[in-house]
């Protein structure tokens, strides 16, 4: 079945940098845009960015722009996303999420990973 | 950026009644691009409704979507025990994409 799946729990130092895996199965990993969306603490849910598996173009959005690189490994089907410069405010739980459609953005998200809960403590 | 106002932000309902849910944009949603999904504790969110009003794949027609431009609504017909959640409208017609606060429906 059509699924993703990502990687194990994060406990990080302020400064540090994180990298979170997401790998897709049961579908063509290059035909369907990926989403990273967050989740704070008892919080609502926020877009970071998109990448296009194919290709690997990606657009971010502006809150994070320096600070994620979004890349994909087309030989497992699998997309990362990178944040650096962790401080406590990024401790959350963190999606990647596919696109139902062919469109980066016009798409709503049908496929969801699993979350990785990352933490950010001294 | 397009800001998504939900309301209310938590709503005391029993099983069995109906519950409308209001998301509203600070500008028009492009073509309709605005979803509905469904979160449970320790869970990732559920697609309900996409492109307003259609139900994603095997969703319960107790789930139903309107709305156009900046007025959207989620009504779930007759509340189950397993819709207790927490909602989330969500537009992805522009970047950047934009979710609403939430709204929590809990058992009265």
């Amino acid at each position: 079945q059509v699924q993703l799946v990502q990687s194990g729990a994060e406990v990080k130092k302020p400064g540090a940098s994180v990298k979170v895996s997401c790998k897709a199965s049961g579908y063509t990993f290059t035909t369907y845009y990926l989403h990273w969306v967050r989740q704070a603490p008892g919080q609502g849910l926020e877009w970071m960015g998109i990448i296009n598996p194919s290709g690997g173009s990606t657009t971010y959005a502006q809150r994070f722009q320096g600070r994620v690189t979004m890349t994909r490994d087309t030989s497992t089907s699998t997309v990362y996303m990178e944040l650096t410069s962790l401080t406590s405010e990024d401790t959350a739980v963190y999606y990647c999420a596919r696109v139902s459609g062919k469109m980066a953005i016009g798409d709503a998200f049908d496929i969801w990973g699993q979350g990785t809960v990352v933490t950010v403590s001294s | 950026e397009i800001v998504l106002t939900q309301s209310p932000g938590t709503m005391s309902l029993s099983p069995g009644e109906r519950a409308t849910l209001s998301c509203r944009a600070s500008q028009s949603v492009r073509s309709s691009y605005l979803g509905w999904y469904q979160q449970k504790p320790g869970q990732a969110p559920r697609l309900l409704i996409y492109g307003a009003s259609s139900r994603a794949t095997g969703i319960t027609d107790r789930f139903s979507g309107s709305g156009s431009g900046t007025d959207f609504t989620l009504t779930i017909s007759r509340l189950e025990p397993e819709d207790f959640a927490v909602y989330y409208c969500q537009q992805y017609g522009s970047s950047p994409i934009t979710f609403g606060g939430g709204t929590k429906v809990e058992i009265k």
